[in-house]
């Protein structure tokens, strides 16, 4: 599509439970870039894929986070055992990569985001 | 490291007065430099970029930004506020313009157009 697509667009889980988020990246962009808004609008980079493979990783809380993005399927965010402090709104966003032409390969195109509430 | 660092968290403005929303960045390498706006419950949307062409940046809406590599600074402006540009302004940079890394953001600046 032509534009970044997030489900759902509301999520609530009781303390404990999983939670998956979806993200549907811009078609024919190669990278795709997760985000965490907190409370006072703090953005947190969480993970980026180049195609199926991870980019870059650094900002994920291993122990409960995982992410993948496999041929052919929207992208995915899971968190195991949700705890409280996981309300936020997740960003996904999605970039060309090279084939978007020099000046605007980098760009990073966000879709609308899931609000998670933890209860 | 790279950081970035917007100067006001809230900016109060009367419709159809000049708006300057300050953000100054840190950078060791030639960053990209973005300013994305946010409305209620709303996702981001790109207003400008820099990205080493043009140090005077246009954007969408009548915004635009100067980028300034002696003040390390990337101001956003609008020589005249309309109510609809009430909303929270991200000041963003890639450190390393070129490549595919995350991107930093600041605090936000939250601006309000009063009639």
């Amino acid at each position: 599509g032509e534009e970044v697509a997030q489900t759902p667009k509301h999520l609530v889980r009781g303390e404990g439970q999983k939670a998956k988020l979806y993200c549907a990246p811009i078609k024919g962009h190669s990278y795709v870039f997760w985000y965490q808004q907190v409370l006072k609008n703090e953005f947190k980079f969480l993970i980026s894929f180049q195609n199926e493979n991870v980019f870059d990783e650094t900002g994920m809380p291993k122990e409960r986070f995982s992410a993948k993005c496999l041929p052919n399927s929207p992208c995915s965010l899971e968190i195991q055992a949700t705890k409280l402090e996981d309300s936020a709104v997740y960003f996904c966003a999605s970039s060309p990569g090279l084939a978007g032409g020099p000046v605007s390969y980098n760009e990073q195109f966000f879709g609308p985001g899931t609000r998670l509430t933890v209860l | 490291a790279q950081s970035v660092t917007q100067l006001d968290s809230h900016v109060s403005v009367s419709e159809g007065t000049p708006v300057l929303l300050r953000c100054n960045y840190s950078s060791s390498y030639s960053p990209s430099l973005f300013w994305y706006v946010q409305h209620p419950n709303k996702g981001l949307q790109l207003l400008l970029k820099y990205t080493s062409a043009a140090t005077l940046v246009k954007g969408i809406n009548g915004f635009e930004a100067e980028f300034k590599k002696s003040e390390t600074s990337f101001h956003l402006t609008k020589p005249s506020a309309h109510m609809s540009d009430a909303a929270e302004y991200f000041c963003v940079v890639k450190p390393y313009g070129g490549s595919q890394g995350n991107l930093i953001f600041g605090k936000g600046t939250k601006l309000s157009v009063k009639p």
